[in-house]
């Protein structure tokens, strides 16, 4: 199975701020890495796929970089609707794997 | 509007049996492969299986071969998972998703809101 890690777990940040989460493959995975957003007691929702393509209807201050085994996503600025959990998910063999989460929360 | 609705979710004994189901509606629901996550409590995400959409290609994670079986009717727009012999550690919020086309195909663009299941004596 593919693991998927993400870091950092935790991420302390102020509105406004530019901030970084990036998700290791165990493998090349080319680009078939996809982002998700997740707020508490809601199911997850897709932000980025392909590793760099951008969902419709998602703010374009967030973004998605990276091939192989490393891959980033970035918010530009952060806005109060953004403090919450974000997750990696690998769909280049099965099973698809998730990473752990990384919380995004207000310093 | 694009909607997918699980049911069928509740409390079962250790080794007990479940089925919970996603109704889809707002979409063509037999052109998408469909999928399960699940997530436990406190706990990330977790893929549990996915079918193709005339039913003849299955995948499951290890975990839960030979213990469940996802299926579909395309007539009634809706997703099955069958769950038998079930764990305490199968305890989760069970999410229907939808998997995208193309490029997007295998990441998840639409999701249910989640139905618990609770293995517990």
């Amino acid at each position: 199975d593919i693991q998927m890690t993400q870091s950092p777990s935790t991420l302390s940040a102020s509105v406004g701020d530019r901030v970084t989460i990036t998700c290791r493959a165990s493998q090349s995975i080319n680009n078939w890495l996809a982002w998700y957003q997740q707020k508490p007691g809601k199911a997850p929702k897709l932000l980025i796929y392909k590793a760099s393509s951008l969902e419709s209807g998602v703010p374009s201050r967030f973004s998605g970089s990276g091939s192989g085994t490393e891959f980033t996503l970035t918010i530009s600025s952060l806005q109060p609707d953004d403090f919450t959990t974000y997750y990696c998910q690998q769909y280049y063999s099965y099973p698809w794997t998730f990473g752990q989460g990384t919380k995004v929360e207000i310093k | 509007e694009v909607q997918l609705v699980e049911s069928g979710g509740g409390l079962v004994q250790p080794g007990g049996s479940l089925r919970v189901s996603c109704a889809a509606s707002g979409f063509t629901f037999s052109s998408y492969w469909m999928s399960w996550v699940r997530q436990a409590p406190g706990k990330g995400l977790e893929w549990v299986a996915n079918i193709n959409q005339d039913g003849s290609e299955k995948y499951y994670v290890d975990s839960v071969k030979g213990r469940f079986t996802i299926s579909r009717d395309n007539a009634k727009n809706s997703l099955y998972l069958q769950m038998n012999s079930l764990r305490a550690e199968d305890t989760a919020v069970y999410y229907c998703a939808r998997e995208g086309l193309g490029n997007m195909g295998g990441a998840f663009d639409i999701w249910g809101q989640g139905t618990m299941v609770t293995v517990s004596s």
